[in-house]
């Protein structure tokens, strides 16, 4: 069965700092793991990472893939209370019709 | 994104009752996938879902739980005889292709059972 586990499961920290988000993934057949941030309503899509080592960027938002050791990581600088939010991975598995497969999240507060 | 339309946003049903969730894709997207996320868990695939026909279903619990998208109209998500353990927000998400990276979410449905 695959399995998406991310951590921490919740964080707090005060605006301006830095945060590093992980998540970790087993599953067959490996495609794409996507990032999301959810705010009390619908996902909103953040990145999608298909190559190991590769940055993607958006912003104060950074995520790198490494495919070897099987995570993810979601950086954010110079947060801002409007970065609070529930981040959600998901794993994509090729050549199957299924779904994607969530983690369970990390909540993170900006304090102010 | 508000592309995607989910009604109701909120339902509240007693024990027993039937549950019917709606969900209207983002024009030109003829790929449905509808999610459950539990209080404390993540989201959890159900159901994919494309014109007329069920894809895959193998998230869905075997009983109660039905799906379909019919030619015309939203796709509906019908729970029958709620329980409490049916309490959770319902997501829906469309593509217009096979890619369910590239979906768009709704807003949700949250379900509460009393």
């Amino acid at each position: 069965e695959d399995k998406v586990v991310q951590s921490p499961l919740s964080l707090v920290v005060h605006e301006g700092d830095t945060v590093t988000l992980n998540c970790s993934y087993e599953v067959t057949n490996f495609r794409s793991l996507l990032w999301y941030k959810q705010e009390k309503k619908a996902p909103t899509f953040l990145f999608m990472l298909t190559s190991s080592g590769i940055e993607k960027k958006s912003g104060r938002l950074s995520s790198i893939l490494d495919k070897k050791e099987l995570f993810s990581i979601l950086n954010i600088t110079a947060t801002q209370t409007g970065d609070s939010a529930v981040y959600l991975c998901a794993v994509e598995r090729g050549g199957g019709a299924d779904g994607l497969t969530f983690g369970k999240g990390t909540h993170l507060i900006i304090q102010p | 994104n508000a592309g995607v339309m989910q009604n109701p946003r909120h339902l509240v049903r007693r024990r027993g009752q039937e549950a019917r969730l709606r969900c209207s894709p983002m024009k030109g997207h003829s790929h449905v996938y509808w999610y459950r996320q539990l209080p404390e868990e993540g989201l959890k695939f159900m159901v994919y879902l494309q014109k007329e026909n069920i894809i895959d279903e193998s998230g869905m619990p075997k009983e109660r739980f039905s799906a379909e998208f019919p030619k015309e109209g939203p796709s509906i998500l019908r729970i029958q005889q709620v329980v409490r353990g049916d309490s959770a927000a319902y997501f829906c998400a469309s593509s217009q292709g096979l890619r369910r990276t590239e979906a768009f979410f709704g807003q949700g449905t949250r379900l509460t059972v009393v």
